[in-house]
């Protein structure tokens, strides 16, 4: 039941944008978006709920594909500081953020 | 306001001795998970709390590990004995309860306990 994170890995150059999609075999109620940068700890992002309620970020936004299970996170003119290992989580059953993670998608951006 | 508090941070330690990790949770946050991250794993959740009750500890790889949580500003994730193939970075997070601040479960995450187990 773990959600599926492509692409694995992604090298962008700053300005570049990216897509990271998470994809679930069960039905969805919500997809979370966590960042870790290395050595850190994971940070919260942006929830996106059924129905189309979301919590944004600054210039990452994120869409949510009920129907197809999926849910996609775009980065948008790419900063350094976006550097990181992207997870996305689904809830696992209950409404109670008792989440299920992804592997996680590496993103490096380089100057 | 201090966010999620852990300790150790770092802990080395023989295979075979127990090994006990400390989670202080934000104030006032009534929801408490124990994660373990791998390389090959992943961030795995281990357990989850809501207001100090054991929810779900299916991820609880075996009978070695054992959580508590005693009251609401302090938890303790347990290996005994420990194993090498237990080596792992574990995080604690804490997510306040659904309000007009926070309307979404998001969960805050310690800095984590880096373990290895020789």
């Amino acid at each position: 039941q773990q959600p599926v994170q492509s692409p694995q890995a992604v090298i962008l150059r700053e300005g570049e944008d990216a897509v990271i999609n998470c994809s679930s075999s069960k039905a969805l109620y919500s997809v979370h978006w966590y960042r870790q940068k290395h050595g850190e700890a994971p940070v919260f992002l942006m929830i996106l709920l059924k129905g189309g309620e979301q919590k944004g970020h600054d210039k990452i936004s994120a869409s949510f594909n009920e129907k197809k299970q999926q849910s996609s996170l775009y980065l948008t003119a790419s900063q350094l500081s976006y550097s990181g290992t992207y997870f996305c989580g689904t809830e696992k059953g209950g409404s109670q953020g008792n989440l299920i993670f992804g592997k996680g998608t590496k993103l490096s951006v380089k100057p | 306001d201090a966010g999620v508090i852990q300790s150790p941070r770092h802990e080395v330690t023989e295979m075979g001795q127990e090994v006990t990790l400390r989670c202080k949770p934000i104030s006032g946050h009534n929801s408490l998970f124990w994660y373990r991250q791998t390389m090959m794993r992943g961030l795995e959740l281990l357990i989850y709390f809501n207001n100090n009750v054991p929810i779900d500890d299916s991820g609880m790889p075996e009978d070695r590990f054992s959580a508590k949580m005693p009251n609401a500003s302090f938890s303790t994730l347990k290996i005994q004995p420990s194993e090498p193939r237990d080596s792992a970075v574990y995080f604690c997070a804490s997510s306040p309860p659904r309000d007009g601040r926070f309307p979404y479960n998001e969960q805050f995450f310690g800095p984590g306990t880096r373990l290895t187990v020789l």
